[in-house]
């Protein structure tokens, strides 16, 4: 199993400010297939990032993925009041699909 | 418009059993494999299996592989997760998705999640 782990667990930041997150595989993750997700609180999560790089229909172009084999990076360029939220990578190259434990983005 | 529609939620006792279901519409629903994850209170997102309603290919986690059964009713649109004795440790939102035609792929919809709630 592809075990993911994210950091840092919460990244306390001002709106405008760029926010950097860290997702790393214990294994090279194939293709890359790698996905990037935000929830916000009782909502489903939003896929973000597929492919480790494109942007899924409607994801402004302040997100960006990027990253491969066993580090990625979800950079959000200037954070929107509606972007503090819980993200999520997720790997999709091995089974069981795995999720990393989240990184929290909230507002300092 | 690709809509996932769950059920509602759920309270039921330890040891009993239950059926929850995901109806999609808006797309060809035997051409997209439909997963289901679990979240349980305040904690990620789990990856519990997923099928393919075209041939009803399913694939589990091993971590619920035995717990949980997955099926589809392509008449229906309808995809359902299923226990046979639910235990409290059951207790958890679960959310439908929708991949793409190939099992290796993200989820790019959601269903708005079945609240189980499993206590005695």
């Amino acid at each position: 199993e592809i075990v993911l782990t994210q950091s840092p667990g919460t990244l306390s930041l001002s709106p405008g400010e760029r926010a950097t997150l860290s997702c790393r595989a214990s294994q090279s993750v194939g293709s890359p297939f790698l996905a990037w997700y935000q929830q916000k609180p009782v909502q489903a999560p939003r896929l973000l990032i597929y492919g480790a790089s494109s942007r899924a229909t409607g994801i402004p172009d302040r997100f960006s993925g990027s990253g491969s084999g066993t580090n990625f990076t979800l950079t959000i360029s200037r954070l929107e009041p509606e972007d503090f939220a819980v993200y999520y990578c997720q790997q999709y190259g091995r089974s069981p699909l795995t999720f990393g434990p989240g990184t929290k983005v909230e507002i300092k | 418009e690709v809509q996932l529609v769950q059920s509602g939620p759920e309270v039921k006792k330890p040891g009993e059993s239950l059926k929850i279901s995901c109806q999609g519409s808006g797309y060809r629903f035997s051409s997209f494999w439909i997963g289901w994850v679990r979240q349980m209170p305040g904690k990620g997102l789990e990856w519990m299996g997923s099928i393919y309603p075209g041939d009803s290919d399913t694939r589990y986690s091993p971590s619920f592989q035995g717990q949980v059964t997955i099926s589809v009713d392509k008449s229906m649109n309808t995809a359902f997760l299923q226990w046979s004795s639910l235990k409290a440790s059951d207790t958890a939102m679960y959310y439908c998705a929708r991949g793409s035609y190939d099992f290796w792929s993200g989820y790019s919809f959601w269903g708005q999640g079945t609240r189980v709630t499993v206590s005695s």
